[in-house]
């Protein structure tokens, strides 16, 4: 069974950092690409950035570039997600997405969210 | 950026009706488009991609088609477990979703 386990959202102040983790098991996690999707509260998705199954290629939102990086470890099954700079604007559940094999950018498997609270 | 245009943002239906939601793209986006599925609380769940490919498991009474510019999600007999938030998503480029349609039982 595919799993995703994200960790790492709490409550931050503004300017602030948080690195976001994604624990993934059940399927051959360095052959995909993975993403990161939030969701403000009460708000529709938001994809935020993708890394493919080398590193080779990374990409992000406008509204995060800049700020946030994303990385992976595929000796340890793990997809990451440094956020600098926090806004009260990145105040989401933040959703780890995988590309399961339908091709890029087709989301079929997810986490369950961890969320990242941005306050003062 | 492709934009995407979703409508209507809010529907309400009873069981057994037929539910259709509509996404617009703001250029060509061939068929690279997706259906998600959200209930209360929950991830997101893929139902549809490349527009009309059913995922493995997805009842068959959600379809989609479309191309271009224009496409459609389709539910032919609402069922109460159908009540959710569904997304358009297009990958033409780096990926954008929809604004959402919220599903009711009326």
């Amino acid at each position: 069974e595919v799993q995703l386990v994200e960790s790492g959202g709490g409550l931050v102040k503004p300017g602030g950092s948080l690195r976001l983790s994604c624990a993934a098991s059940g399927f051959t996690f360095s052959s995909y690409s993975m993403n990161w999707v939030r969701q403000a509260p009460g708000k529709g998705l938001e994809w935020v950035s993708s890394i493919s199954s080398s590193s080779s290629y990374i990409y992000y939102a406008d509204s995060v570039k800049g700020r946030f990086t994303i990385s992976r470890d595929n000796a340890k099954n793990s997809l990451y997600l440094q956020m600098n700079s926090l806004r009260a604007e990145d105040t989401a559940v933040y959703y780890c997405a995988g590309e399961g094999g339908y091709g890029d950018f087709i989301f079929d498997y997810w986490g369950q969210g961890t969320l990242v609270t941005v306050s003062s | 950026d492709i934009q995407m245009t979703q409508s209507p943002s809010s529907l309400s239906a009873s069981v057994g009706d037929r539910v259709t939601i509509t996404c617009q793209a703001s250029q060509d986006i061939s068929n690279y488009l997706n259906w998600y599925q959200q209930k209360p609380g929950k991830a997101p769940k893929l139902l549809i991609y490349d527009a009309s490919n059913l995922e493995t498991g997805v009842p068959s009474r959600f379809s989609g088609s479309g191309s271009g510019t224009d496409f459609t999600f389709t539910i032919s007999s609402l069922q109460p477990e159908d009540i959710a938030t569904y997304y358009c998503q297009q990958y033409d480029n780096l990926p954008f979703f929809g604004q959402g349609t919220k599903l009711e039982i009326k």
